[in-house]
């Protein structure tokens, strides 16, 4: 596709289910980023990845969190037992090259509820 | 204190009326940029940028290197323009630190 693709665009977990979000970036894109954008906040970084290389899992909130980009395309980003704080659209942006500043390309998200 | 500052947090206008968002950060940055995000949307890249001015359209961003400091102006601002506007920095990697956004409303 085009752009970067999500999915799903929503999910409804019960707290304590575990959650599985998908994010397909710009085909060729190097570069890709995992945020998190809480009700009427700004978004904040959870993890980047170059190729299928995790360099930073820094904002990861808890070891409840894992992301994985195995073949350096597709990202998955799992979160294990979910709580009702982790209720938040994630973000997933790519961009193409890590060498040298790049603007990066926003996929519209996964809003995850947990109830 | 957070490391990127905007202000305001919401602004309504008329259309037709200039509008100006301003952003300050207090680290060192690679580049600057402005985001545009609509409600139920994702987020679209306005600008990048590291000195100067650029201009897109009826947009135009800045920044002082000196200052810290970067402005979002809208010229002729129309209802269409009405979305969240982020202000984010980069550091020596290329993850984002976001501001908390403006959320401008512009009526016909």
């Amino acid at each position: 596709g085009a752009g970067v693709s999500q999915s799903p665009r929503y999910k409804v977990a019960k707290r304590g289910q575990d959650v599985a979000l998908r994010c397909d970036p710009i085909s060729g894109h190097v570069s890709l980023f995992w945020y998190q954008q809480a009700l009427g906040q700004g978004p904040e970084f959870l993890t980047y990845f170059q190729n299928e290389a995790q360099l930073d899992k820094s904002g990861l909130p808890s070891d409840r969190f894992f992301a994985e980009r195995p073949e350096g395309s597709v990202s998955t980003l799992k979160i294990q037992r979910t709580q009702q704080e982790d209720s938040a659209v994630y973000l997933c942006a790519s961009s193409l090259d890590p060498f040298s500043k790049n603007i990066q390309y926003f996929g519209a998200g996964t809003r995850l509820s947990v109830l | 204190k957070n490391e990127v500052e905007q202000s305001p947090q919401n602004l309504t206008a008329q259309e037709g009326e200039f509008i100006t968002i301003n952003c300050s950060y207090s680290v060192g940055i690679s580049a600057l940029h402005w985001l545009q995000q609509h409600p139920g949307g994702g987020i679209v890249s306005l600008f990048m940028l590291s000195s100067g001015k650029k201009k897109h359209g009826r947009l135009i961003a800045t920044i002082n290197i000196q200052e810290k400091h970067s402005s979002l102006h809208i010229t002729a601002s129309h209802p269409r323009d009405s979305a969240v506007y982020i202000c984010a920095v980069s550091k020596r990697t290329d993850k984002l630190i976001f501001g908390t956004g403006t959320r401008l409303q512009v009526f016909p």
